[in-house]
């Protein structure tokens, strides 16, 4: 079964430090997502990408927050510097590219990082 | 703007008790909704959903939920809790025409033996 992988699936960093979190959706999902869940709350998105080409980054903080899709495949999502507040569960999901955004989103396993 | 609220973090049962999970939503024309588990430290898997079809929803694991359009709700039920239910459930709702999904803030479900 297809799966959206991630990696890697834990990471310990301290304040200041640069982070990077990998993103491999399904084969054939032009459509991808990266979202942030802070413990005891529900996902939030940070960036969403067609294909290469960002579609909403509104939330994306973008003085210490990366992400990139080059090749319309994997994706990257980057912090630096990583700050205290920027512990999470870092979730990347992908869907198909359907009419009226109808695509089912599945999701990875996620990134726990912990910021210390 | 589209927003989901799930009452109590956290719900307690007996296993083979009824489990209810409640949700509510807001927004101005029905919008699609979403009820996604999340055992720990894994990612988010879809349970059901509902795209302005059938009003009653049956998903994965035997749970079912309603859209009710005049209670503007989206209840998650099952009739008889397992051990192996024990997870986070989170509600979610995207607009029409729309691909973002807005998340409810999670409940706990927590089923004792």
């Amino acid at each position: 079964e297809a799966e959206v992988a991630q990696s890697p699936r834990y990471k310990i960093t301290e304040k200041s430090q640069a982070v990077a979190f990998w993103c491999d959706p399904i084969s054939g999902h032009a459509t991808l997502y990266w979202y942030r869940q802070i413990l005891g709350q529900g996902p939030e998105l940070l960036v969403q990408f067609q294909d290469e080409s960002v579609v909403d980054d509104s939330q994306l903080p973008k003085d210490r927050f990366s992400a990139e899709r080059l090749k319309g495949v994997d994706s990257t999502l980057k912090i630096q510097p990583a700050e205290l507040g920027d512990s999470a569960m870092y979730l990347c999901a992908s869907s198909l590219a359907e009419p009226g955004g109808r695509g089912e989103q599945f999701f990875g396993p996620g990134t726990r990082l912990t910021v210390l | 703007a589209q927003s989901v609220t799930q009452l109590g973090s956290h719900v307690s049962v007996s296993e083979g008790a009824l489990v209810l999970l409640r949700c509510n939503y807001s927004s101005s024309v029905p919008p699609y909704l979403f009820w996604y588990v999340q055992y720990p430290n894994q990612g988010l898997q879809l349970l059901l959903k509902y795209t302005s079809a059938a009003t009653l929803v049956k998903g994965i694991n035997g749970f079912e939920a309603e859209f009710k359009k005049s209670e503007t709700s989206f209840h998650l039920t099952k009739p008889s809790a397992h051990m192996s239910d024990a997870a986070e459930y989170f509600c979610a709702v995207r607009g029409k025409g729309d691909s973002t999904l807005t998340f409810g803030k999670g409940t706990m479900l927590l089923v004792s033996p």
